[in-house]
């Protein structure tokens, strides 16, 4: 079965660092996804990315966030200056997007993003 | 109301309880809708998609009643390995998943 994989599983940062978190989608997918889960709390949309750009953004990704899609297989986000508030789990996303089922949506396994 | 809600839970019940869970969701123009299962600190994962009356699959049944902007996961025989939390979710028109809390279930021998 095709899966998004990410990279690393677990990410360690001092506040005020860059982080690169990595996803690969599933090679025909076109809609890739970011999401972040804070500990205990709901899994919330962060950006959607259609045909090499942003479709939408929620008010968390704020201008420290960017995402690319630097060489048509991986699909990245960039979080500038790591604040202690970014301690997330992120999970990428890609679907094919069926509204009525839903099932082209796949996430990956997501990397624990660990801000000290 | 939230965009979707859900009681947080924890449901405890033993093995072979029957269990359901209730959802509500705010966007009356919405027309399909998911449950997940999230194990703990990993990703969702879909478990049943709902867009008509309701939907079956083996122990699992998910009902919609669109009049009262509700969903619920009914969940038969329950086994150890149902323990997880239950997402709600429902995608927006612009195809991001929008979803709840979760409900915790917690299945006991």
């Amino acid at each position: 079965e095709p899966e998004v994989t990410q990279t690393p599983s677990h990410q360690v940062t001092q506040m005020g660092q860059e982080v690169i978190l990595r996803c690969v989608p599933i090679s025909n997918h076109l809609y890739f996804y970011w999401y972040r889960q804070i500990l205990g709390q709901k899994v919330e949309f962060l950006v959607s990315f259609y045909n090499n750009e942003i479709s939408e953004k929620s008010e968390i990704f704020d201008d420290q966030f960017s995402v690319e899609r630097p060489d048509g297989s991986n699909f990245t986000l960039k979080i500038r200056s790591t604040k202690l508030e970014d301690s997330a789990m992120y999970f990428c996303a890609s679907s094919d997007w069926d509204p009525r089922t839903g099932s082209g949506y796949t996430f990956g396994s997501g990397t624990r993003l660990t801000v000290v | 109301r939230k965009e979707v809600e859900q009681d947080p839970g924890p449901f405890n019940v033993p093995e072979g309880a029957t269990v359901a869970f209730n959802c509500t969701y705010s966007n009356s123009a919405s027309q399909s809708f998911f449950w997940y299962r999230q194990d703990c600190r990993k990703e969702p994962k879909l478990l049943m998609s709902v867009y008509s009356s309701g939907n079956e699959d083996g122990r699992f049944t998910a009902q919609l009643n669109r009049a009262s902007q509700y969903i619920s996961l009914l969940i038969r025989d329950s086994k150890l390995s149902d323990s997880a939390t239950y997402l709600c979710v429902v995608p927006s028109p612009t195809d991001k998943l929008i979803f709840g809390t979760g409900t915790r279930l917690q299945v006991f021998p």
